[in-house]
């Protein structure tokens, strides 16, 4: 167990939707990161945030967006959804740029 | 442009048989290498940090070696439970992480 929370485990959708992911990083970590895993693909990095600001921005569609909140946990809203958002969406903590913490992620079904 | 690459994509070994994974990479200013494990449907789960040419981790069957130019993750007599998918990260000097494609790695009972 990592310490790093997502929920939730498991989301199904239709297209054109719009869902929020949630993840609660490890006790003490500033930093939470975003990443998206299709099938038998590598790891896609989204977003970074350090406390609260938006420390960089990787693949993510504009149709994504995410925040942290004053008490570090983060969301990521996923807008407009379509059939190739389809994925493992993983959240990851660290201490300042240090090794990151992965989530159990949240699997995405977008039908 | 910094890049990281994992070689080969896939390995299958007997158990027993031991092997090694490679990770170059090309970045400015390396500042930590980083190993993960990845199961099927699973979050990466952390291995080892490496920080400076010469440097050496263990962990079990696993040891991890860095150069100036890459990074091998040695495993000896693997067992079947050491399937899994094999990655690599680098963190550069702005401290953005680049992540290698992994290495998918089968052992055969």
């Amino acid at each position: 167990d990592s310490g790093v929370t997502q929920t939730p485990k498991h989301l199904i959708t239709a297209t054109g939707q719009r869902v929020t992911l949630r993840c609660s990083p490890r006790s003490g970590d500033l930093s939470v990161y975003w990443y998206q895993q299709s099938l038998d693909q590598g790891l896609q990095f989204l977003i970074h945030y350090y406390n609260g600001e938006e420390r960089a921005k990787g693949n993510i569609l504009e149709r994504f967006s995410a925040q942290q909140f004053p008490d570090l946990h983060s969301e990521l809203n996923l807008s407009s959804l379509e059939l190739g958002d389809s994925a493992l969406y993983f959240c990851a903590s660290s201490v300042v740029a240090n090794e990151q913490f992965f989530g159990p992620g949240t699997r995405l079904t977008v039908l | 442009e910094d890049q990281v690459t994992q070689s080969p994509e896939a390995l299958r070994l007997q158990e027993g048989e031991s092997s090694s994974l490679n990770c170059s990479y090309t970045v400015s200013g390396l500042r930590g290498l980083f190993w993960y494990r990845q199961d099927p449907g699973k979050g990466p789960e952390f291995l080892f940090t490496l920080y400076s040419a010469g440097e050496e981790k263990e962990k079990e069957r696993l040891k991890a070696t860095l150069t100036k130019k890459e990074s091998f993750l040695h495993i000896t007599a693997p067992k079947p439970e050491d399937s899994a998918t094999y990655l690599c990260a680098v963190l550069d000097s702005n401290y953005q992480l680049i992540w290698g494609a992994g290495t998918k790695l089968i052992i055969k009972p």
